[in-house]
């Protein structure tokens, strides 16, 4: 079955940088595109971004516009989400889910297990 | 701050009917941008419950339905069971912030 398998927790400092990986299995990698979706402890779900696993195109939220970039590996099916500058508000579970999607709609099934980054000095 | 809301939390015993509301505006739900809700339990990841209003993934129980109606959704959930307890979200697009838009969530206590 379709399954995303992320990378383990990680701990960063202020003003460093984090890459979380994301492995998909149980389809062809390059069909649907993987969205990163964050929440913070206690609060709710925050859509980060998209990457497009087929040509490597992505769109970001403008709220991390600057310190985000999505990549992907076709060899090894797996796309990772950097988030650079951290800051102690960066602290949250990150969530990879397959999308989805048309003109009209785009839902989230499955997700990804969710990787802890703990930003603190 | 989202721009679809919902009510903090809602409860209901045993065997009830419980309703969860999601309230969007014309730049969403309104506009015709289908709505899907996750259940999410203690500890793990988000799961589909309904896609596209009221459509049901596989292995979800018919118990779980769903509605849209001008700029606003339902989750209904018949016959409360105790391991329906969870948090609950909306999610639709925003074609104005031009994003995936998730709902603050609910949290739903079976009594």
């Amino acid at each position: 079955q379709v399954q995303l398998v992320q990378s383990g927790a990680e701990v960063g400092t202020p003003g460093a940088s984090v890459n979380v990986a994301c492995k998909a299995s149980g389809h062809t990698f390059t069909t649907y595109f993987i969205h990163w979706v964050r929440q913070a402890p206690g609060q709710g779900l925050e859509w980060m971004g998209v990457i497009n696993p087929s040509v490597g195109t992505t769109t970001y939220a403008q709220k991390f516009q600057g310190r985000i970039t999505m990549t992907r590996d076709t060899s090894t099916t797996t796309v990772y989400m950097e988030l650079s500058s951290l800051r102690s508000d960066d602290t949250a579970v990150y969530y990879c889910a397959i999308a989805k999607e048309s003109v009209q709609y785009c839902y989230f099934d499955p997700w990804g297990q969710g990787t802890l980054v703990t930003v603190s000095s | 701050q989202s721009m679809l809301t919902q009510p903090p939390s809602v409860s209901g015993a045993p065997g009830q009917r419980v309703t969860i509301s999601c309230a969007g505006t014309s730049s969403n739900i309104g506009i015709g941008y289908d709505v899907h809700w996750y259940q999410q339990l203690p500890g793990t990841a988000p799961k589909l419950v309904l896609y596209g209003q009221s459509n049901r993934p596989s292995g979800v129980p018919d118990r779980f339905s769903g509605s849209k109606s001008g700029t606003s959704a339902s989750l209904v959930i018949t016959d409360l069971q105790a391991e329906d307890e969870a948090d609950y979200y909306c999610q639709s697009y925003d074609s104005r912030l031009r994003l995936k838009l998730f709902g603050g969530g609910t949290k739903l206590t079976v009594l």
